[in-house]
């Protein structure tokens, strides 16, 4: 395995149900994110990890609940969402504190909320 | 606080045309830029990143250039090919921690055999 690793890649819930979205990351790099890509919007960062530690949370609603229990993994908890939830959730890592470092992107989980 | 746009929105060109994307920026206070590909449905792939101090990066047909005087960067894509098709974006950090970055809204390229 290399890289940034997203699982699953599509998945459908109902409004009530409970999912999580899963991302692990093999390329030593000790920051992670969450971003989101609505359809005909740029990428908006969710959250972002350092160090294991949530150093920031931009606005999301509180059905969204992001887990990072070591460098290497992100979990993004979902819970009650809404239909606009729908979009392409991407994890990113890379090293923390580098202002000159590079973001490595996974593939991408593609969500649809009916 | 940082902006990024990208014009045009969707370019299409015939095989083996060169072309360029471009990237404006707001702040010139820039720390790097980095370039994106994302295939549709698909991840983003990192192209090239341009450090503050660097005037261009090359990557094969690829080679990007940033002036911060002009806030723009621009993407150069030799001898184009079919398998270039794809939407390009490009990125700028928000701040001086790398991985927050402000996104473009990108270039959708369609390259024609």
């Amino acid at each position: 395995e290399t890289g940034v690793t997203q699982t699953p890649r599509h998945l459908v819930m109902g409004m009530t149900n409970k999912k999580s979205l899963k991302c692990e990351q093999h390329l030593g790099h000790n920051a992670m994110y969450w971003y989101k890509q609505s359809a005909k919007k740029p990428l908006e960062l969710m959250f972002v990890y350092s160090l294991e530690e949530r150093v920031e949370n931009n606005s999301v609603p509180s059905r969204f609940s992001p887990e990072c229990p070591n460098s290497s993994h992100l979990f993004l908890h979902l819970h009650t969402l809404q239909p606009e939830d729908s979009a392409l959730y991407l994890c990113a890592s890379s090293h923390t504190g580098q202002y000159t470092g590079e973001l490595f992107f996974g593939e991408g989980s593609r969500l649809t909320v009916l | 606080k940082q902006e990024v746009t990208q014009i045009p929105a969707a370019l299409s060109v015939p095989e083996g045309e060169n072309l360029v994307l471009n990237c404006s920026f707001t702040d010139s206070a820039i720390y790097n830029l980095q370039w994106f590909r994302q295939d549709p449905g698909k991840g983003l792939t990192s192209l090239l990143l341009i450090q503050s101090s660097q005037r261009e990066q090359t990557s094969g047909r690829l080679n990007a250039s940033l002036d911060k005087s002009s806030g723009r960067s621009t993407l150069y894509i030799a001898a184009s090919q079919p398998g270039d098709s794809a939407t390009y974006l490009c990125a700028a950090p928000r701040d001086n921690q790398g991985g927050k970055l402000i996104f473009g809204q990108g270039t959708e390229l369609s390259v024609k055999p």
